[in-house]
């Protein structure tokens, strides 16, 4: 089976930058995207093909893929992006995987 | 403007079988290129993808549960059922059904969540 490891948790004071890790293997041949996931509401999608910010999610969030690791990166942090946040890889053979997520702390 | 609804029963007996509605708008499968999944969380836990049906009727499924899933589409009436057979506690979760189409396989709109409880 196929894994991407996610740390549990981050923290980040507002205004800051933060970049939430992804790491699984040769992830930068799959499909990369990223969710907001906030308490009793369903997934946003953030980031979607590593880089691209689909209409309406802010400026200040950005991905990137490299090697076996891809970055959310979210710039001039702000309170209401205090959510989990989940990685997902796609290619033919994993179809679609998920992270273990990350809690953003923003304090 | 793509909405997504769940629907079933909150309360299922461990070795019941589950079935779930998704009933959808802004999009249809003859649109090709098209495809409906449903992710589960359970409580405090991460995401887990289950199952997938595209715009021709392929199906994939989680391996780790493939033999108790089953995915089905309704492209008239603009459905998708999930079928799990055998539940158990430790399925106990929020099911949802999301929409893939031009986001390079990543799920762009999704429903609000069923939360679907297994327990005696």
């Amino acid at each position: 089976s196929y894994d991407l490891t996610q740390p549990p948790s981050l923290s980040v004071s507002p205004g800051q930058t933060v970049s939430i890790p992804c790491s699984g293997y040769e992830l930068v041949n799959k499909y990369v995207c990223w969710y907001q996931k906030k308490p009793g509401q369903s997934p946003v999608l953030v980031i979607h093909q590593d880089t691209k910010r689909p209409s309406g999610i802010p400026e200040r969030f950005s991905g990137s893929t490299s090697g076996d690791t891809a970055t959310l990166t979210i710039s001039g942090t702000q309170a209401i992006d205090e959510a989990d946040y989940y990685c997902q890889a796609w290619d033919s053979n994993i179809l679609w995987v998920f992270g273990g997520g990350t809690k953003l702390t923003v304090l | 403007q793509i909405t997504l609804k769940e629907s079933g029963p909150t309360l299922v007996k461990p070795t019941q079988t589950l079935t779930l509605t998704c009933a959808f708008s802004g999009f249809s499968f003859n649109d090709g290129s098209v495809s409906v999944a449903w992710v589960r969380q359970p409580p405090e836990k991460a995401l887990e993808w289950l199952a997938v049906v595209y715009w021709d009727d392929d199906r994939r499924y989680s391996p780790s549960l493939k033999n108790r899933l089953t995915i089905t589409k309704d492209t008239s009436k603009n459905l998708v059922v999930l079928i799990m057979t055998n539940m158990d506690p430790v399925d106990t979760a929020t099911y949802y059904c999301a929409h893939s189409a031009d986001s390079g396989w990543a799920f762009d709109s999704w429903g609000q969540g069923a939360l679907v409880t297994v327990s005696s």
